[in-house]
């Protein structure tokens, strides 16, 4: 199985500041995406990170917003750009295998003052 | 558009007794269905899967879960629970759909309590 490791673990920032999360796989993946969880909740995907080009986003999502690149098969970084208290949430970073297995990772858990 | 729901959103067992986590699934086509445990402050950790085949999935950490077609459930359970099994559960579903990707689709989570 994957084993998924995010930067930062945790972080509290300012309103109207960005914060970009990494996320490194330990083996080639076939599809990466990133999941966010807002307290409580349950897991909303935000994008399909695609490598070399554009990210997919889900409705209610978008680019300028949650920025996403994907320069090989075993890295992603998820931007939150200009935000908000409303972006608190554990932003989770996903990996899928040859196998068809996802697998997350420990979750970066973000406070927006 | 394929959907889970978990109609429970708390259970509570005893330790040592049998546990069930309830989830419902509406696909279309054959649905691809899994179980995911989220511990506090912890990702999201694979339990198992059902794709195709025997009806009754083995998984991690003594779980196994029922794949039933005419009833649309595919129900986690463990005989005997244990104080660790506490944690919030999440069923998922692979949605297939034109370029959906292959995406997984989330219940909203049930949080399990086992007491001593």
């Amino acid at each position: 199985s994957a084993v998924i490791s995010q930067k930062p673990s945790r972080d509290i920032c300012q309103r109207g500041t960005s914060l970009t999360i990494q996320c490194q796989v330990d083996s080639q993946v076939t599809m990466m995406f990133w999941y966010r969880q807002q307290p409580g909740q349950s897991l909303t995907l935000i994008a399909t990170a695609n490598q070399g080009s554009e990210a997919t986003y889900e409705s209610g999502f978008v680019i300028d917003k949650f920025p996403i690149s994907r320069p090989n098969l075993t890295f992603s970084t998820l931007t939150v750009s200009n935000m908000s208290p409303e972006d608190s949430s554990i932003y989770l970073c996903s990996a899928r295998d040859s196998y068809n297995e996802q697998f997350f990772g420990p979750g970066t858990r973000l406070t927006v003052l | 558009a394929q959907s889970v729901a978990q109609p429970e959103d708390q259970v509570n067992v005893a330790e040592g007794n049998p546990l069930t986590v309830k989830c419902t699934y509406s696909v279309s086509g054959n649905p691809y269905l899994f179980w995911y445990v989220q511990y506090p402050n912890r990702g999201l950790q694979f339990l198992l899967k059902y794709i195709t085949g025997d009806n009754l999935v083995k998984g991690s950490y003594g779980f196994e879960a029922e794949f039933n077609k005419s009833q649309t459930s595919f129900h986690l359970k463990k005989p005997s629970a244990l104080v660790s099994d506490s944690a919030l559960y999440f069923c998922a579903v692979r949605d297939w759909g034109y370029n959906q990707g292959g995406k997984l689709i989330f219940g909203q989570g049930t949080e399990l309590s086992v007491k001593p």
